[in-house]
């Protein structure tokens, strides 16, 4: 069955330390893979994608994904993060075929001053 | 350029009544798409349209109706509300269908149902 788990439902990290969300994926076909990032009383907003080619890939406000596909997994990490960066992110997967992404269940990410 | 505009922004109903969730987008997207947000769950695709003048179910369909009135509209219909559907409801569009498109979120409608 096609599935995305996110393991860590809250993530704490203290301001201006590094930061790693996990996502691994259950896909049968080539998945296109995505981070979005939700503001606490806001819609979602798309970090990053990938599609194919380099496997490490760069995203907006200083986030990036690397796509180990031996791992099954699509994890975003940021090198210092800020308070702003406290939100909930969302791993989803989909296919050119089919109009469903698959969402996880977020991580919630909670900055320590 | 507003994007994806939703409305209302909240709502809270009782149980049996009826109402329509209106959302638009003026970015030209052939699709779109109605979520549910529950806590723990991440988001539950309703129904998508994949162009104008189609519609399809999602994977949580039942208890609702949806309405492409043309390429920028999209609205979900609750006939009658029940406590289950509780919940935040986002609406989505994107340039074309299928999973390779990245998806353009509206500020979400929070219905309670009583």
């Amino acid at each position: 069955a096609q599935s995305v788990t996110q393991p860590d439902i809250h993530i704490t990290v203290s301001e201006g330390a590094s930061l790693e969300l996990r996502c691994n994926y259950s896909y049968g076909a080539t998945p296109y893979l995505f981070w979005y990032v939700q503001s606490p009383g806001q819609g979602l907003q798309l970090l990053l994608k990938y599609f194919s080619g380099d496997t490490l890939v760069q995203g907006i406000k200083g986030f990036e994904a690397e796509f180990k596909r031996s791992q099954s997994s699509f994890n975003l990490r940021k090198p210092s993060v800020h308070w702003s960066d406290a939100a909930e992110y969302f791993c989803a997967v989909g296919a050119q075929s089919n109009y469903q992404l698959i969402w996880g269940a977020g991580t919630k990410l909670i900055i320590k001053p | 350029n507003a994007g994806v505009t939703q409305t209302p922004k909240f709502q809270v109903l009782k149980t049996g009544q009826s109402m329509t969730l209106q959302c638009a987008q003026d970015m030209n997207h052939n699709s779109m798409y109605w979520y549910r947000q529950d806590p723990g769950m991440g988001l539950r695709l309703i129904y998508y349209s994949a162009s104008e003048g189609t519609t399809d179910k999602g994977e949580v369909p039942n208890g609702y109706n949806v309405s492409r009135l043309n390429k920028r509209e999209f609205s979900l219909r609750l006939e009658s509300a029940a406590p289950s559907q509780t919940s935040v409801y986002f609406c989505a569009s994107s340039t074309k269908g299928g999973g390779a498109y990245e998806q353009y979120f509206g500020p979400g409608t929070r219905l309670t149902v009583t």
